[in-house]
């Protein structure tokens, strides 16, 4: 089984300011890593993702999230953040084969507010 | 569709009445999920539909809920005698392919809420 810990449940962020956003992950087997991001009232879109091969994955909207094995992280980061970003940021894992290499174990999520 | 499509965008019922969650699916998506996502729990699995194979329902809290995929396109989410603690969105997605390959695509969900 896997597990996700996102190690913060809201980060308060001054705009143009950096931002990190931890996820911590435990599992067995291989994984692959996601982030997912929820503005209100809508639904889960997927921000970027780690399947293979460079261990720095980027967005189209200036994110960035590293995978490091030996710490079993995913950290989310971007270096200026915008009014726009504040959203709630939700890190998942999925196994990279075998029995449920479907299911997307999520984090408890983290609220990101950015203030003007 | 363009999207995945849930209905309705909000449900009020009482306690002990049935309810039914309806999802559409991306267009060719052959999987199908469903999670909920509530204050207490976060985001949880609850069933996968791929193809015309036996569904994953090892997320189902209870008998009491059930879950069918009708030509391998819509969804129906079913609740009976629904309890206070079953108050949560309910998120549906739909993916393209097997596994972590096949990247999730989430419906707004609804938002339950049991009196």
């Amino acid at each position: 089984a896997q597990s996700v810990t996102q190690l913060d449940s809201q980060v308060p962020v001054f705009e143009e300011a950096p931002v990190e956003l931890r996820c911590n992950y435990s599992s067995s087997v291989s994984v692959y890593l996601f982030w997912y991001v929820q503005y209100p009232n809508q639904g889960l879109q997927l921000l970027l993702k780690y399947l293979s091969g460079s261990t720095l994955v980027e967005s189209i909207n200036g994110f960035e999230a590293e995978f490091n094995k030996s710490q079993t992280s995913f950290h989310l980061r971007k270096p200026s953040v915008h009014i726009s970003d504040t959203a709630e940021y939700f890190c998942a894992v999925t196994p990279g084969s075998g029995a449920g290499s479907y299911q997307l174990t999520f984090g408890k999520g983290t609220k990101l507010s950015v203030i003007p | 569709g363009a999207g995945v499509s849930q209905s309705p965008s909000n449900k009020v019922t009482e306690k002990g009445k049935d309810v039914e969650l309806r999802c559409d699916p991306i267009s060719g998506h052959t999987a199908l999920y469903w999670y909920r996502q509530s204050l207490g729990q976060g985001l949880e699995f609850l069933i996968y539909f791929q193809g015309n194979s036996a569904p994953d329902k090892s997320g189902l809290p209870s008998d009491r809920f059930s879950a069918e995929r009708t030509g391998g396109s819509v969804s129906t989410l079913t609740i009976q005698r629904t309890q206070q603690e079953d108050s949560a969105v309910y998120l549906c997605a739909s993916s393209l392919a097997l596994g972590g390959l096949g990247i999730q695509y989430f419906g707004a969900g609804t938002r339950l809420s049991v009196l």
